[in-house]
Protein backbone atom coordinates (compact mmCIF):
# COMPACT_ATOMS: atom_id res chain seq x y z
CA UNK A 1 0.00 0.00 0.00
CA UNK A 2 1.18 3.47 -0.98
CA UNK A 3 2.11 5.58 1.78
CA UNK A 4 -0.14 8.72 0.51
CA UNK A 5 -2.38 7.87 -2.35
CA UNK A 6 -4.38 10.31 -3.96
CA UNK A 7 -6.48 9.98 -7.10
CA UNK A 8 -4.33 11.52 -9.83
CA UNK A 9 -7.36 13.00 -11.80
CA UNK A 10 -7.18 15.52 -13.83
CA UNK A 11 -10.05 16.60 -12.85
CA UNK A 12 -11.63 19.12 -15.19
CA UNK A 13 -14.45 21.52 -14.30
CA UNK A 14 -15.47 24.97 -14.82
CA UNK A 15 -15.30 27.92 -13.31
CA UNK A 16 -17.38 28.42 -10.51
CA UNK A 17 -17.87 24.65 -9.28
CA UNK A 18 -16.79 23.30 -6.66
CA UNK A 19 -14.52 20.35 -6.60
CA UNK A 20 -13.40 17.70 -3.90
CA UNK A 21 -10.25 15.75 -3.14
CA UNK A 22 -9.34 12.74 -1.23
CA UNK A 23 -6.27 11.42 0.34
CA UNK A 24 -5.90 8.34 2.28
CA UNK A 25 -2.41 7.63 4.22
CA UNK A 26 -1.13 4.10 5.49
CA UNK A 27 0.80 4.93 8.92
CA UNK A 28 -1.40 5.60 11.57
CA UNK A 29 1.33 6.97 13.61
CA UNK A 30 0.85 10.49 11.23
CA UNK A 31 0.96 13.33 12.97
CA UNK A 32 0.75 16.34 10.88
CA UNK A 33 -1.42 17.04 7.38
CA UNK A 34 -1.36 19.42 4.61
CA UNK A 35 -2.57 20.63 1.21
CA UNK A 36 0.72 21.79 -0.78
CA UNK A 37 -0.21 22.97 -4.31
CA UNK A 38 2.03 23.09 -7.38
CA UNK A 39 1.81 24.79 -10.50
CA UNK A 40 3.66 23.01 -13.35
CA UNK A 41 7.34 22.78 -13.06
CA UNK A 42 7.53 24.78 -9.96
CA UNK A 43 8.05 24.47 -6.25
CA UNK A 44 5.34 22.58 -3.99
CA UNK A 45 3.61 25.51 -2.23
CA UNK A 46 1.96 25.13 1.20
CA UNK A 47 -1.65 25.61 0.56
CA UNK A 48 -2.83 24.61 4.12
CA UNK A 49 -2.74 22.43 6.98
CA UNK A 50 -5.16 19.92 7.72
CA UNK A 51 -6.12 19.43 11.73
CA UNK A 52 -8.88 17.10 13.20
CA UNK A 53 -11.27 19.29 13.34
CA UNK A 54 -11.41 20.77 10.11
CA UNK A 55 -10.63 24.41 8.86
CA UNK A 56 -11.08 27.23 6.15
CA UNK A 57 -8.93 29.19 4.59
CA UNK A 58 -11.95 31.50 2.30
CA UNK A 59 -13.30 29.32 -1.07
CA UNK A 60 -10.56 25.77 0.77
CA UNK A 61 -12.12 23.35 3.20
CA UNK A 62 -9.78 20.70 4.71
CA UNK A 63 -11.17 17.36 6.69
CA UNK A 64 -9.25 14.94 8.54
CA UNK A 65 -10.44 11.86 9.34
CA UNK A 66 -7.76 9.67 11.36
CA UNK A 67 -10.15 6.45 12.10
CA UNK A 68 -9.97 6.13 8.60
CA UNK A 69 -6.64 7.82 7.64
CA UNK A 70 -8.42 10.29 5.13
CA UNK A 71 -7.95 13.67 4.18
CA UNK A 72 -9.66 15.93 2.34
CA UNK A 73 -9.71 19.08 0.35
CA UNK A 74 -13.15 21.21 -0.98
CA UNK A 75 -12.61 23.89 -3.09
CA UNK A 76 -15.37 25.74 -3.69
CA UNK A 77 -16.35 28.44 -6.67
CA UNK A 78 -12.90 27.48 -8.77
CA UNK A 79 -11.41 29.94 -10.56
CA UNK A 80 -8.95 29.71 -13.21
CA UNK A 81 -5.79 30.22 -11.13
CA UNK A 82 -6.67 27.64 -9.33
CA UNK A 83 -5.81 25.18 -12.08
CA UNK A 84 -2.56 23.33 -10.58
CA UNK A 85 -1.87 19.70 -8.74
CA UNK A 86 -2.88 19.31 -5.47
CA UNK A 87 -0.73 17.50 -3.05
CA UNK A 88 -1.29 15.20 -0.06
CA UNK A 89 1.18 15.93 2.50
CA UNK A 90 2.04 13.85 5.91
CA UNK A 91 4.64 14.22 8.28
CA UNK A 92 5.22 11.70 11.03
CA UNK A 93 6.52 12.75 14.76
CA UNK A 94 9.34 14.72 14.85
CA UNK A 95 11.88 13.18 16.70
CA UNK A 96 11.99 9.51 17.27
CA UNK A 97 12.76 8.55 13.64
CA UNK A 98 11.67 11.57 11.56
CA UNK A 99 12.61 14.71 11.85
CA UNK A 100 10.39 16.38 9.67
CA UNK A 101 10.07 14.24 6.61
CA UNK A 102 7.20 15.12 4.46
CA UNK A 103 5.92 12.18 2.59
CA UNK A 104 3.81 13.12 -0.60
CA UNK A 105 1.42 11.87 -2.64
CA UNK A 106 1.43 11.81 -6.11
CA UNK A 107 -0.76 15.01 -6.73
CA UNK A 108 -4.25 15.54 -8.27
CA UNK A 109 -4.44 17.42 -11.39
CA UNK A 110 -7.57 20.21 -11.60
CA UNK A 111 -7.81 22.23 -14.56
CA UNK A 112 -10.68 24.92 -14.12
CA UNK A 113 -11.85 25.90 -17.62
CA UNK A 114 -13.65 29.18 -18.74
CA UNK B 1 7.75 33.70 3.73
CA UNK B 2 11.27 35.26 2.64
CA UNK B 3 12.59 34.13 -0.56
CA UNK B 4 14.92 30.67 -0.25
CA UNK B 5 17.22 30.78 -3.16
CA UNK B 6 18.90 27.61 -4.91
CA UNK B 7 21.46 28.06 -7.79
CA UNK B 8 21.65 26.79 -10.36
CA UNK B 9 18.16 26.88 -12.04
CA UNK B 10 19.31 24.42 -14.75
CA UNK B 11 22.16 22.04 -14.85
CA UNK B 12 23.12 19.40 -17.76
CA UNK B 13 25.89 17.05 -16.71
CA UNK B 14 27.59 14.09 -18.11
CA UNK B 15 26.86 10.64 -16.45
CA UNK B 16 30.01 10.12 -14.12
CA UNK B 17 30.74 13.85 -13.72
CA UNK B 18 30.14 15.95 -9.87
CA UNK B 19 27.27 18.38 -9.20
CA UNK B 20 27.28 20.33 -6.38
CA UNK B 21 23.46 22.30 -5.89
CA UNK B 22 23.21 25.15 -4.13
CA UNK B 23 20.48 26.65 -1.52
CA UNK B 24 20.46 29.71 0.43
CA UNK B 25 18.10 29.26 3.27
CA UNK B 26 17.10 32.19 5.85
CA UNK B 27 19.65 32.63 8.91
CA UNK B 28 17.51 31.61 11.53
CA UNK B 29 16.15 28.59 10.10
CA UNK B 30 17.31 25.51 11.91
CA UNK B 31 15.63 22.54 9.92
CA UNK B 32 16.90 22.23 6.06
CA UNK B 33 15.64 19.58 3.41
CA UNK B 34 16.52 18.03 0.59
CA UNK B 35 13.79 16.48 -2.01
CA UNK B 36 13.52 15.42 -5.50
CA UNK B 37 11.23 15.35 -8.09
CA UNK B 38 11.75 13.14 -11.45
CA UNK B 39 9.67 14.28 -14.21
CA UNK B 40 6.20 13.30 -14.07
CA UNK B 41 6.64 11.92 -10.28
CA UNK B 42 5.80 12.57 -6.98
CA UNK B 43 7.90 14.48 -4.75
CA UNK B 44 10.35 12.55 -2.64
CA UNK B 45 12.10 13.29 -0.09
CA UNK B 46 16.63 12.80 0.31
CA UNK B 47 18.03 14.05 3.80
CA UNK B 48 16.86 16.01 6.47
CA UNK B 49 19.64 18.29 8.39
CA UNK B 50 19.34 19.97 11.30
CA UNK B 51 21.59 21.46 13.63
CA UNK B 52 24.91 21.02 11.25
CA UNK B 53 24.20 17.53 11.79
CA UNK B 54 21.85 15.02 8.76
CA UNK B 55 18.93 14.05 10.87
CA UNK B 56 17.54 11.19 8.50
CA UNK B 57 17.67 9.78 5.11
CA UNK B 58 16.28 8.36 2.31
CA UNK B 59 16.93 4.84 0.92
CA UNK B 60 17.88 7.00 -2.45
CA UNK B 61 20.37 9.00 -0.52
CA UNK B 62 23.31 6.59 -0.52
CA UNK B 63 26.83 7.06 -0.54
CA UNK B 64 27.05 9.21 -3.73
CA UNK B 65 25.28 12.09 -2.27
CA UNK B 66 26.19 14.21 0.62
CA UNK B 67 25.20 17.38 2.17
CA UNK B 68 26.53 20.50 3.84
CA UNK B 69 26.63 23.67 5.03
CA UNK B 70 29.95 24.61 4.60
CA UNK B 71 29.84 28.52 5.43
CA UNK B 72 26.67 28.49 7.91
CA UNK B 73 25.08 30.29 5.07
CA UNK B 74 24.79 28.09 1.97
CA UNK B 75 23.12 24.55 2.16
CA UNK B 76 24.35 21.91 -0.01
CA UNK B 77 23.94 18.95 -2.03
CA UNK B 78 26.19 17.18 -4.09
CA UNK B 79 26.01 13.98 -6.40
CA UNK B 80 29.78 12.31 -6.73
CA UNK B 81 29.20 10.48 -9.67
CA UNK B 82 26.18 11.31 -11.64
CA UNK B 83 23.89 8.59 -13.22
CA UNK B 84 21.17 8.91 -16.07
CA UNK B 85 18.50 8.20 -13.19
CA UNK B 86 20.19 11.11 -10.82
CA UNK B 87 18.07 13.58 -13.97
CA UNK B 88 15.31 15.40 -11.84
CA UNK B 89 13.86 18.18 -9.90
CA UNK B 90 15.61 18.96 -6.52
CA UNK B 91 14.09 21.33 -4.27
CA UNK B 92 16.01 22.85 -0.85
CA UNK B 93 13.32 23.08 1.84
CA UNK B 94 14.07 25.07 5.31
CA UNK B 95 11.98 26.23 8.04
CA UNK B 96 12.03 27.48 11.80
CA UNK B 97 9.97 24.29 12.77
CA UNK B 98 9.40 20.89 11.42
CA UNK B 99 5.91 21.40 10.49
CA UNK B 100 6.79 24.59 8.59
CA UNK B 101 8.60 24.05 5.52
CA UNK B 102 8.98 26.15 2.46
CA UNK B 103 10.45 25.00 -0.75
CA UNK B 104 13.10 26.83 -2.98
CA UNK B 105 12.09 27.37 -7.02
CA UNK B 106 14.41 24.01 -7.19
CA UNK B 107 17.16 23.46 -9.72
CA UNK B 108 16.98 21.03 -12.96
CA UNK B 109 19.59 18.52 -13.26
CA UNK B 110 19.77 16.42 -16.50
CA UNK B 111 22.49 13.62 -16.81
CA UNK B 112 23.07 12.83 -20.16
Amino acid sequence: RKEVEQDPGPFNVPEGATVAFNCTYSNSASQSFFWYRQDCRKEPKLLMSVYSSGNEDGRFTAQLNRASQYISLLIRDSKLSDSATYLCVVILPAGGTSYGKLTFGQGTILTVHP
Amino acid sequence: EPEVTQTPSHQVTQMGQEVILRCVPISNHLYFYWYRQILGQKVEFLVSFYNNEISEKSEIFDDQFSVERPDGSNFTLKIRSTKLEDSAMYFCARGRLVETQYFGPGTRLLVL
